[in-house]
């Protein structure tokens, strides 16, 4: 399979606790991205990467969350001292990086804060 | 602020109809617009795409249509089949070249047998 993968595929947790999530991208992909998706709603920007650097962060992404490209390939997202507002599906998606050029999303990591 | 909205949350249309799913955006300075099947416990799936210099592009039994002048997006579906039934996304890009995008809330689309 070639395409994005995200593990895990789900998460519970309590409150309080911390969790990572892992992506990797489609393979030469400099560009990763990670967006949060609730309920009902479309997904919604939350930062992205340019190889190792990260170029942008959403004032949606508050001081518990950082996320990671440590190489330029594999990213990582971490939620620390997590919250029920927290509770979404966290997704991934990479690109070329070429204009205009599609991004192509994983599958997922639905997080639930109990 | 800007915002990508939809028309109606759901549209349930007879197999082999066409559908039409409506997309309203609010930034008129947006210049790439896309349009996404999300499946259920699936991430969504890019479908087309369409430059603000063109107002119609077509696929495969897909057609997306850009009107600048009311800021209105429209995808629409040929031949409409089961498996098409899914939650339906516009999305804007933010800034030219970022990839990052700004989606509405959807259009569930329920295919008819």
């Amino acid at each position: 399979d070639t395409g994005v993968s995200q593990n895990p595929r789900h998460k519970i947790t309590k409150r309080g606790q911390n969790v990572t999530f892992r992506c990797d991208p489609i393979s030469e992909h400099n560009r990763l991205y990670w967006y949060r998706q609730t309920l009902g709603q479309g997904p919604e920007f939350l930062t992205y990467f340019q190889n190792e650097a990260q170029l942008e962060k959403s004032r949606l992404l508050s001081d518990r969350f950082s996320a990671e490209r440590p190489k330029g390939s594999f990213s990582t997202l971490e939620i620390q001292r997590t919250e029920q507002g927290d509770s979404a599906m966290y997704l991934c998606a990479s690109s070329s990086g070429v204009a205009n050029e599609k991004l192509f999303f994983g599958s997922g990591t639905q997080l639930s804060v109990l | 602020g800007e915002s990508v909205g939809l028309h109606l949350p759901t549209l349930s249309v007879q197999e082999g109809d066409n559908s039409i799913i409506n997309c309203a955006y609010s930034n008129s300075a947006s210049d790439y617009f896309i349009w996404y099947k999300q499946e259920s416990g699936k991430g969504p799936q890019f479908i087309i795409d369409i430059r603000s210099n063109m107002d119609k592009r077509q696929g495969q039994r897909v057609t997306v249509l850009l009107n600048k002048t009311v800021k209105h997006l429209s995808l629409q579906i040929a031949a409409t089949q089961p498996g098409d039934s899914a939650v339906y996304f516009c999305a804007e890009e933010h800034g030219p070249n970022t990839g990052k995008l700004i989606f509405g809330q959807g259009t569930t689309l329920q295919v008819k047998p």
